[in-house]
């Protein structure tokens, strides 16, 4: 069963737009959540992270919300440039292991 | 430089036999886990390993086997029950600190498995 869900397997943006990633989660346990940018035949890239215990992190041109009432994350990228075109994974954390999603694969148009 | 290295990064295994990926880091990290990618799927684990000597089966350990007798190293072997074997596979390590400090895990570039 699917404990880390990405229901948007692709999404295109502007460039210069703000593109949004969606994650959902079941786990009310998850303590840590993160997000991995991934290009093909390459491992995945630590992008951001955010405790259970806040509610926004930012980093630049990325920021990342959670919403732990809806079991909902999001990641922010503003503005979009076409470098940021990759393959986001999000993930949540359990005791010693990591969750991931499916991936949403980004698509920023120039 | 740090960082996580697999090795090879393409191979190709014949039916019924066994193949051993290599994953080694030099971040000193304490954890050490093997995924496994398939087309659109998420990263789904296999084992995972917090100690030397140690380690976990994640959610599809049938069909594979690891060992962990160096906190750098960290192999897969695929073996000839696993019925299912092509895929990417992808090594990660992540420090541990004080009762799991907020650390990410870091990735290698993966080996690509697949069956003649």
């Amino acid at each position: 069963d699917q404990q880390v869900k990405q229901n948007s397997p692709s999404l295109s943006v502007q460039e210069g737009r703000i593109s949004i990633l969606n994650c959902d989660y079941t786990n009310s346990m998850f303590d840590y959540f993160l997000w991995y940018k991934k290009y093909p035949a390459e491992g995945p890239t630590f992008l951001i992270s955010i405790s259970s215990i806040k509610d926004k992190n930012e980093d630049g041109r990325f920021t990342v919300f959670l919403n732990k009432s809806a079991k909902h994350l999001s990641l922010h990228i503003v503005p979009s440039q076409p470098g940021d075109s990759a393959v986001y994974f999000c993930a949540a954390r359990l005791g010693g292991q990591f969750y991931f999603g499916t991936g949403t694969s980004l698509t920023v148009i120039p | 430089d740090g960082g996580i290295t697999q090795s090879p990064k393409y191979l190709f295994r014949k039916e019924g036999q066994n193949v051993t990926l290599s994953c080694e880091q030099n971040l000193n990290h304490d954890a050490m886990y093997w995924y496994r990618q398939d087309p659109g799927q998420g990263l789904r684990l296999i084992y995972y390993s917090q100690i030397v000597n140690d380690f976990q089966k994640g959610d599809i350990a049938e069909g594979y086997s690891v060992s962990r007798e160096k906190k750098e190293s960290f192999p897969l072997t695929v073996t000839s029950a696993q019925k299912n074997p092509t895929a990417f596979y992808l090594c990660a390590s992540s420090t541990l600190g004080q009762v799991l400090s907020n650390q990410p895990q870091h990735f290698g570039d993966g080996t690509r498995l697949s069956i003649l």
